[in-house]
């Protein structure tokens, strides 16, 4: 079957640095996308990791590891809006991104 | 705004009826796809229909059928509609086919069952 994991909510503070993780039990897989959602609004895409390692986009990164079937979203320096759910999603083959069930990240000041 | 149009934003409806969900994707994208959010849930994937055709089929009851029209714009039929339909329905549009990495949604329809 298809499934990823995500922990459902995190808390930080501004300035923080969070990472929200990922696990995945997919076959035919292909790379982990992260999508950003405010409240009620439409999903957005962040980040996709094809391949193992690191690729950074400003304040955010995210990670890949194929071996472990794990992946992760890290935001540096925290704003109030980065407050959002964040998704991660798997591209395979035979069908379209499959969402985990996302993580709200709840930031305080 | 990403350029995926979705109408209606907001409709109230009755158990039993049906509705049609309308989605215009992104120009040039030849992919759409249906996604289904309820609360407190994630994004369940419905369907997807790249360039008219069905290309992958999710978590799509039977009541619910799509298509997609020769202008590439795509309907979401849900038909005899129960409470447990009450959700935000998405469309997402992409210029790939399948395992497109990049999908862009759209706002959302809304859909209240009573």
């Amino acid at each position: 079957g298809q499934s990823l994991e995500q922990p459902s909510e995190v808390t930080a503070v501004e300035g923080a640095i969070v990472q929200i993780n990922c696990t995945y039990q997919t076959s035919g897989f292909y790379g982990l996308s992260w999508y950003q959602q405010h409240d009620g609004g439409a999903p957005t895409f962040l980040s996709y990791n094809a391949l193992d390692g690191l690729e950074e986009t400003g304040r955010f990164s995210s990670f890949l590891s194929r071996s472990d079937s794990y992946g992760y979203l890290l935001l540096q320096e925290l704003q109030m809006k980065d407050s959002a759910s964040y998704f991660c999603a798997s591209n395979q083959a035979g069908t379209a991104l499959i969402f985990g069930k996302g993580t709200t990240l709840s930031v305080s000041s | 705004d990403s350029g995926v149009t979705q109408t209606p934003k907001h409709l109230i409806t009755a158990t039993g009826q049906r509705v049609t969900l309308r989605c215009s994707p992104r120009s040039g994208d030849l992919s759409v796809y249906w996604y289904q959010q309820s609360l407190d849930q994630g994004l369940q994937f419905l369907i997807q229909y790249y360039n008219g055709e069905e290309r992958a089929k999710g978590n799509i009851l039977e009541r619910f059928s799509a298509q997609q029209f020769p202008d590439l714009h795509s309907e979401l039929n849900l038909s005899s509609l129960e409470l447990g339909d009450s959700a935000l329905y998405f469309c997402a549009s992409s210029a790939a086919g399948i395992s497109g990495n990049t999908i862009y949604f759209g706002e959302g329809s809304w859909l209240t069952v009573v």
